[in-house]
């Protein structure tokens, strides 16, 4: 176990819907990284955000958005969803923002978009 | 740019074989980070080691061993005596910079699917 946790475990909706994706990264932990991982893009980092902060962004969609709350939760917003959206979803946390710090990921999202 | 090759795609082994995979990167950093990853059946991806570029000297870790070489831009994870246990798709890393140079997103590979069979 990890200390990352993530909800909901699977979600299943329809095209043109919206949907929230909550991770809670491990105590202590300040930076909250997103990464997408489908069959044809494989592991991609999506956007990372350092104590309510956004601090980098990845090949993000328009149509996604992220936000890192006081309590240092994030949610990963994905709205007008296609059929291409369909993917795992991990959150990952980390100490700080020095690159030797390793990252823990939590269980993932597995979204089936309909 | 930043990229992570991991050619080989699928790899099947006997149990208690030894098995090596191989991770080549690619980054103008003179100071990196490499990381190796396992996402077992499960789903969830496991942390399994950190290597920074200025430190060259292999590391072993039970049945598990890595081998980091600059000259040949290649940080290649062994295991010893493969184990059923063994069996998911791991994933080289490397951590670069964004904009202000203050973050440590990851490049991953398109990962290895080891399979042990028994």
């Amino acid at each position: 176990d990890s200390g990352v946790t993530q909800t909901p475990k699977h979600l299943i909706t329809a095209t043109g819907q919206r949907v929230t994706l909550r991770c809670s990264p491990r105590s202590g932990d300040l930076s909250v990284y997103w990464y997408q991982q489908s069959l044809d893009q494989g592991l991609q980092f999506l956007i990372q955000y350092y104590n309510g902060e956004e601090r980098a962004k990845g090949n993000i969609l328009e149509r996604f958005s992220a936000q890192q709350f006081p309590d240092l939760h994030s949610e990963l917003n994905l709205s007008s969803l296609e059929l291409g959206d369909s993917a795992l979803y991990f959150c990952a946390s980390s100490a700080g923002l020095a690159r030797r710090n390793e990252q823990f990921f939590g269980p993932g999202t597995r979204l089936t978009v309909l | 740019a930043q990229k992570v090759t991991q050619a080989q795609t699928e790899i099947s082994v006997v149990e208690k074989e030894d098995v090596t995979l191989d991770c080549v990167y690619e980054t103008r950093d003179t100071t990196y980070y490499l990381f190796w990853y396992k996402q077992p059946p499960s789903g969830e991806l496991v942390f399994l080691i950190r290597r920074n570029s200025f430190d060259e000297q292999n590391e072993i870790s039970g049945r598990y061993s890595w081998n980091f070489q600059k000259s040949t831009s290649s940080f290649n994870f062994t295991i010893t005596a493969s184990q059923v246990v063994d069996s998911a798709v791991y994933f080289c890393a490397l951590s670069v910079p964004g904009y202000g140079g203050a973050t440590n997103k990851l490049i991953f590979g398109t990962g290895t699917l080891l399979a042990v069979q028994p």
